[in-house]
């Protein structure tokens, strides 16, 4: 079956340094979704990528789409302590944006003021 | 007030007992999802339904059952066949091709 994965599992960085998240898909995806969940919450949606070799922006955070609807990444520019949490990508398996929701495992993201 | 509405927030379960998780949405959300978090393993699908009276099993079914009867309410039973049913249970919804709302879940434990 599908499998999303993440990479890394963890992440420590000082307040400041930037961040990368990659997703990987086993499967093409017809589209990527990113979420984030604080220490103690639930995931809440942060953007949604359909086209192949999209990339999104809102304000440090850079979303993108790979080339071949299989991979995503997250770029978080110069990290704040606000950015603690868990980052997850989420997509539907190629042609269907419905169904099935599949999750990595996500990144832990950790930030030392 | 809108949204999706998980109780209750914290249940405990002695082994051998059935329990079941509720899930409300007043969204008119087509799709609802249920999910397990464990730590270091993400999400991973139990059950989801896309439409009333059907519902499909996903990565981890075994051990749980659930039902669509009413658009808005997608019951999640765990069973005593569930050999390892602690965990934090999460239920989402989503209209067709879009974003899934979560609830703020259910932490299950055994006692």
């Amino acid at each position: 079956g599908q499998q999303v994965m993440q990479i890394p599992q963890y992440q420590h960085v000082q307040e400041g340094e930037d961040f990368t998240t990659y997703c990987n898909s086993s499967t093409t995806l017809s589209n990527i979704q990113w979420y984030k969940q604080r220490p103690g919450g639930h995931p809440v949606f942060l953007i949604q990528l359909v086209k192949s070799g999209e990339v999104k922006k809102q304000k440090r955070l850079t979303f993108q789409f790979g080339e071949a609807k299989k991979n995503s990444s997250l770029h978080i520019t110069a990290t704040q302590t606000t950015d603690v949490g868990t980052y997850f990508c989420a997509g539907h398996a190629g042609g269907t944006s419905y169904g099935k929701l599949t999750f990595g495992q996500g990144t832990i993201l950790t930030v030392h003021p | 007030d809108g949204g999706i509405t998980q109780s209750p927030k914290y249940l405990f379960r002695k082994e051998g007992q059935n329990v079941t998780l509720s899930c409300e949405q007043n969204l008119n959300h087509d799709a609802m999802y249920w999910y397990r978090q464990d730590p270091g393993q993400g999400l991973r699908l139990i059950y989801y339904s896309q439409i009333v009276n059907d519902f499909q099993k996903g990565d981890i079914a075994e051990g749980y059952s659930v039902s669509r009867e009413k658009k808005e309410s997608f019951p999640l039973t765990v069973t005593s066949a569930q050999k390892n049913p602690t965990a934090f249970y999460l239920c989402a919804s989503s209209p067709t091709g879009s974003e899934a709302f979560f609830g703020q879940g259910t932490r299950l434990t055994v006692v």
